[in-house]
């Protein structure tokens, strides 16, 4: 069965600090990975989309990297702001016929504190 | 405004009832998609269509339907809601299946008593 598991469930961190989120997934045939945002109580914002022969990817003060030999993605998030406060969601669509099933991980819980 | 709208936002509803969820895009995307999120799971997918006409099953199918009459509206069904579909559902479409950019609503709260 496809999985995509991230670390860690939950971080904290000091506004202004940096982070790194991690992903490990079993999706096999694979086509691309996204990392989303996801605010309390809103639905899921695309961040980056990245296919399999990309390693890294930018959005302003958000970098994900891919590693598709080790089935690794991280999404690094410098300079923290309280804004950055939400869940973020690594999401990997398979290639071929199941394109449409997307595996989503659990999440991560992201809080900048003051 | 351009985007994904669902109604209502939260809703109560009894066991045994019929409940539909409305969902309406503006974007002219083909793919549309329903999901659940539960706390502690990911999110997960209960009904898809490619294209107006067409709908497919996802991985939590049972106890829902939809229907694609055209390409703006994907609404869902619960036929006789049941506590277990107490969740946070979440309407979602995209320019093609899977490969695009899945753009979400904000979500509807359903309680099922």
């Amino acid at each position: 069965k496809n999985q995509v598991e991230q670390s860690p469930q939950s971080l904290i961190i000091l506004e202004g600090k940096n982070c790194t989120l991690q992903c490990n997934y079993t999706v096999s045939p694979f086509s691309n990975l996204r990392w989303y945002k996801q605010d309390t109580g809103r639905g899921p914002v695309s961040l980056t989309i990245m296919t399999f022969s990309e390693n890294t990817k930018s959005n302003g003060r958000y970098t994900a990297t891919l590693d598709a030999d080790t089935k690794q993605s991280s999404l690094h998030i410098t300079a923290s702001q309280l804004s950055d406060s939400a869940s973020y969601i690594c999401v990997v669509i398979p290639s071929g016929a199941g394109s449409y099933q997307l595996t989503f991980g659990k999440g991560t819980k992201l809080s900048v504190i003051p | 405004i351009a985007g994904i709208t669902q109604a209502p936002t939260s809703q109560i509803l009894a066991a045994g009832r019929r409940m539909t969820l409305r969902c309406t895009q503006d974007m002219r995307h083909n793919a549309m998609y329903w999901y659940r999120q539960d706390l502690g799971l990911g999110l997960r997918l209960i009904h898809y269509s490619n294209t107006a006409g067409t709908t497919g099953k996802g991985e939590v199918p049972d106890g829902y339907s939809v229907s694609r009459a055209n390409t703006d509206d994907f609404p869902l069904t619960l036929a006789s809601a049941v506590p277990s579909q107490t969740s946070v559902y979440f309407c979602a479409s995209s320019t093609d299946r899977g490969l695009g950019t899945q753009y979400f609503g904000p979500g509807t709260r359903l309680t099922v008593l």
